[in-house]
């Protein structure tokens, strides 16, 4: 069954570092979303990507964050010079449609937790 | 920003019980889809109902849509201890190409 992985599992990081979290989305889906998921709160939206741009952010993604699918199969999160608050479960996603559409179904990876030192 | 409330937040009951998880919301969602997260693990996709008054069944698990598609139930009959985890429920917006999730429902289920 395809699945969305995300490399690595387990990032540790000194406040300050850049971080590069990388995901394969599933092949065949054409967006792919970034969520972050801090400690027993809620999954939050950060990012959807579509047809090679940013198809919106929340006000979270701000001009520390970037994404970019540098090639055919992987999409990535930048996080330039971190900061204690960005540790959190980092989660990828993808979808064969948006979720404008109806029926749209996301599929998550297992998450890279980063942790800010 | 649309906004998915879930109730209740925690819920801890024994082995054999059912139950229901409400998820509420003041904005119309296109779609809506339940999710359960393990310890760890990305939420794994459970169902998505789209039209209003929807029913689903999995299983022991049934997923009602709102008729206004503003809210969303899901009832588990006879509560095994592995359904235990945070059910998430996640809104398609009519607006934005993105999902929202609710707050979150942790369940344990005591054997």
């Amino acid at each position: 069954e395809p699945e969305v992985t995300q490399t690595p599992s387990h990032q540790v990081t000194q406040m300050g570092q850049e971080v590069i979290l990388r995901c394969v989305p599933i092949s065949n889906h054409l967006y792919f979303y970034w969520y972050r998921q801090i400690l027993g709160q809620k999954v939050e939206f950060l990012v959807s990507f579509y047809n090679n741009e940013i198809s919106e952010k929340s006000e979270i993604f701000d001009d520390q964050f970037s994404v970019e699918r540098p090639d055919g199969s992987n999409f990535t999160l930048k996080i330039r010079s971190t900061k204690l608050e960005d540790s959190a479960m980092y989660f990828c996603a993808s979808s064969s449609q948006g979720a404008r559409r109806m029926n749209t179904e996301a599929f998550f990876g297992q998450g890279t937790r980063l942790t800010v030192v | 920003t649309q906004l998915l409330e879930q109730s209740p937040q925690f819920l801890s009951i024994q082995e054999g019980e059912n139950l229901t998880v409400y998820c509420n919301s003041s904005s119309v969602f296109s779609s809506l889809q339940w999710y359960r997260q393990e310890p760890g693990e990305g939420p794994v996709l459970l169902v998505t109902v789209v039209t209003g008054g929807e029913v689903k069944k999995l299983k022991r698990l049934t997923f009602q849509f709102g008729d206004a598609r503003k809210d969303s139930s899901l009832h588990i009959t006879a509560a095994q201890p592995g359904d235990t985890g945070l059910y998430l429920c996640a809104g398609g917006g009519t607006g934005a190409n993105n999902l929202f999730f609710g707050t979150g429902t942790r369940l344990t289920v005591i054997p």
